[in-house]
């Protein structure tokens, strides 16, 4: 069966430091990923998504970037966090024949900015 | 372009009352709708899926939800409500012609369950 795993679960950093949350999906290949960010009262709003090695599609500009070195892992980056990056960070996959089976998230991490 | 709209930020309903949830879309395309819901602090969860089969649609924890294609409505019901239905339920639409699977999510329904 397919999992995704993503981590930490909650994380506090200070203004200026880097940023690195990683998602893993298991028991599928070439799969669909999504970063999106749930800021607090707020409904989910899409970041990145890939739909391959290496290619990734910036939904919104921002102060934070995103990678796929290898097919089932997907990696959300900043090089320097600030205040408004504090949020619910949410990873996704879904099959590359479309949205028919509905996305599978992962438990999400909680970030802070302080 | 797809949208989608929850027409409540917040329903309370009591326990053992009937609930309902409001969602339009907006399509260009043959869409597919989902409901998701989040448990607080907690990841999301797929509680049904319309993907042009039947219009009515089960879920989990006794939801359901129907689609309308003249309303352009995907409202979710449950007869009963249970305490642990409390939580925030997001519409999500997806255009099944893209590849890249782009969904949309509603701005969410905070539920409330009262003793």
């Amino acid at each position: 069966s397919q999992t995704i795993h993503q981590w930490p679960a909650t994380l506090v950093q200070p203004v200026g430091s880097p940023l690195s949350l990683e998602c893993t999906v298991e028991g599928t290949s070439n799969p669909n990923l999504y970063w999106y960010r749930q800021a607090a009262g707020r409904g989910l709003q899409l970041l990145f998504y890939s739909v391959g090695i290496g290619q990734i599609s910036s939904e919104v500009p921002q102060n934070l970037s995103a990678s796929r070195p290898q097919d089932r892992q997907f990696i959300l980056s900043s090089k320097k966090l600030l205040l408004s990056d504090s949020g619910f960070y949410l990873c996704a996959w879904t099959s590359g024949t479309g949205g028919f089976g509905g996305y599978t998230f992962g438990s999400g991490t909680r970030l802070t900015v302080v | 372009a797809q949208s989608v709209t929850q027409l409540d930020s917040h329903v309370s309903v009591s326990e053992g009352t009937p609930v309902l949830l409001r969602c339009n879309y907006s399509s260009s395309y043959s869409p597919s709708l989902f409901w998701y819901v989040q448990h607080p602090n907690k990841g999301l969860q797929l509680l049904l899926k319309y993907t042009s089969a039947a219009t009515l649609v089960k879920g989990i924890n006794g939801f359901e939800a129907e689609f309308k294609k003249s309303e352009t409505s995907f409202h979710l019901t449950k007869p009963s409500a249970h305490m642990s239905d409390a939580a925030e339920y997001f519409c999500v639409v997806s255009d099944q012609r893209s590849s890249a699977s782009k969904i949309i999510f509603g701005s969410g329904t905070r539920l409330s369950i009262r003793p």
